[in-house]
């Protein structure tokens, strides 16, 4: 499978843990995207990477999340002290920058915070 | 502020049926409009997407129509099947920004 993948597809935790999850973007995609959806709504941005550099962050993305890409391939994004109106599922997608518009996303981290 | 409004929220048609769902946007520097499609569980995936120098874009079933005066577009999904219930959201783009999405648009195809 060349798309892009999300781990884990499923998280739930209980209010004040931190919780990582992962994405691996398409191969050679040097951008690469966070959102977050909540229910009946469409994805939300919240920062993108183009290789390793972290290029815009949305105003959504509190100081309770920090987002890396350490070698410009896969990406992680941390949320620390979770509330529960964090609960939504977290998208990654990839693109090349040539064609930046043209973004594919993997199938999702659903976050449940009790 | 919400740049992209789409409508309606819901859709229901029957199977062979024309489902059409609708957007505006108010921010001119748009240049690239998609349309995404998402099943419960999934995330999106990329339907057919159309630039504001032409007005129509078609592939398969999927038809965009865009019109740059009124900041409209559209997909028609001809010929409606069962497997097209889905979720499908419209969204716009420009150069240094993330895609901007609609709220969603809910068909459900009844057979």
């Amino acid at each position: 499978d060349t798309g892009v993948s999300q781990d884990p597809r499923h998280k739930i935790t209980k209010r004040g843990q931190n919780v990582t999850f992962r994405c691996d973007p398409i191969s050679e995609h040097n951008r690469l995207y966070w959102y977050r959806q909540t229910l009946g709504q469409g994805p939300e941005f919240l920062t993108y990477f183009q290789n390793e550099a972290q290029l815009e962050k949305s105003r959504l993305l509190s100081d309770r999340f920090s987002a890396e890409r350490p070698k410009g391939s896969f990406s992680t994004l941390e949320i620390q002290r979770t509330e529960q109106g964090d609960s939504a599922m977290y998208l990654c997608a990839s693109s090349v920058a040539a064609l930046q518009e043209t973004q594919y996303f993997g199938p999702g981290t659903r976050l449940l915070v009790l | 502020q919400q740049q992209v409004k789409q409508s309606p929220q819901s859709l229901i048609v029957q199977k062979g049926g024309i489902s059409i769902i609708n957007c505006a946007y108010e921010n001119t520097a748009f240049d690239y409009f998609p349309w995404y499609q998402q099943f419960p569980g999934k995330g999106p995936a990329l339907l057919i997407a159309i630039r504001p120098d032409v007005s129509e874009k078609k592939e398969g079933r999927f038809t965009i129509s865009f019109n740059k005066s009124a900041k409209q577009f559209s997909l028609h999904i001809m010929d409606s099947q069962p497997g097209d219930s889905a979720t499908y959201f419209c969204a716009a783009h420009t150069a240094g920004t993330a895609l901007i999405f609609g709220k969603g648009t809910t068909l459900s195809v009844s057979s």
